[in-house]
């Protein structure tokens, strides 16, 4: 019954490959987001999607492209890997905005490139 | 400036201890805190959510929120080595999330 999950645990890949990133929440929430926390643990937003329509789009390279096929579910596509996207990406969902509604975290995708 | 600042760490200390962890912020809109604990290779788990200046506590956490100064803390009493974990503060407004650093804590046993 887990509330947020994504797939792969693990990604080890070379650099040029292209991956994709899988999430889905089972917590009803319409809001659903990407980060990426680098080694030094800071969490930074990618992307956030309210009810499939895409909300947050911060600076992030092109490659990076994410879906979302319904409210449940966001994926992220990431093209011409490079060394530098090597990091542990965590999908998140939120209730909408009001008095109860903090983020809820997956356990992480940690992405090695090669 | 960062929205959020968290002082890193590391910080040990001995089983039983009090531990204080705090942040500042700047943006006076924030208008939701959280604190969440990360395991290693896992992903933050939410531990604290308040949304009002003053005290929440639950079980051995306390939380505290000082909107005048802008200013968050997190207690820990009788800190347990099970507490050994990053601790990252966040702040909300509308759909956007601000975190800091994290603090990595070290109970020894």
């Amino acid at each position: 019954d887990t509330a947020v999950s994504q797939t792969p645990k693990y990604l080890v890949t070379q650099m040029g490959n292209d991956k994709s990133i899988k999430c889905e929440q089972n917590l009803g929430h319409d809001t659903m987001y990407w980060y990426k926390q680098d080694s030094k643990k800071f969490l930074k937003i990618m992307f956030s999607y309210n009810n499939k329509e895409l909300i947050i789009n911060e600076t992030v390279p092109n490659r990076f492209s994410p879906k979302s096929p319904d409210k449940a579910h966001l994926n992220l596509h990431i093209n011409s890997l490079e060394l530098g996207d090597s990091a542990v990406y965590f999908c998140a969902s939120s209730p909408p905005t009001g008095e109860n509604s903090p983020l809820h975290f997956g356990n992480g995708t940690r992405l090695t490139v090669t | 400036q960062k929205e959020v600042e968290q002082d890193p760490g590391p910080l040990s200390v001995p089983e039983g201890a009090i531990v204080s962890l705090n942040c500042t912020y700047s943006n006076s809109a924030f208008q939701y805190f959280m604190w969440y604990r990360q395991y290693s290779r896992k992903g933050p788990e939410l531990l604290m959510y308040t949304y009002s200046s003053g005290n929440k506590e639950d079980g051995r956490f306390t939380a505290q929120v000082d909107k005048s100064s802008k200013y968050i803390s997190l207690f820990i009493r009788d800190s347990q080595p099970s507490d050994s974990a990053t601790y990252l503060c966040a702040m909300k407004f509308g759909n956007q999330f601000y975190f800091g650093t994290g603090t990595s804590l070290t109970v020894i046993p």
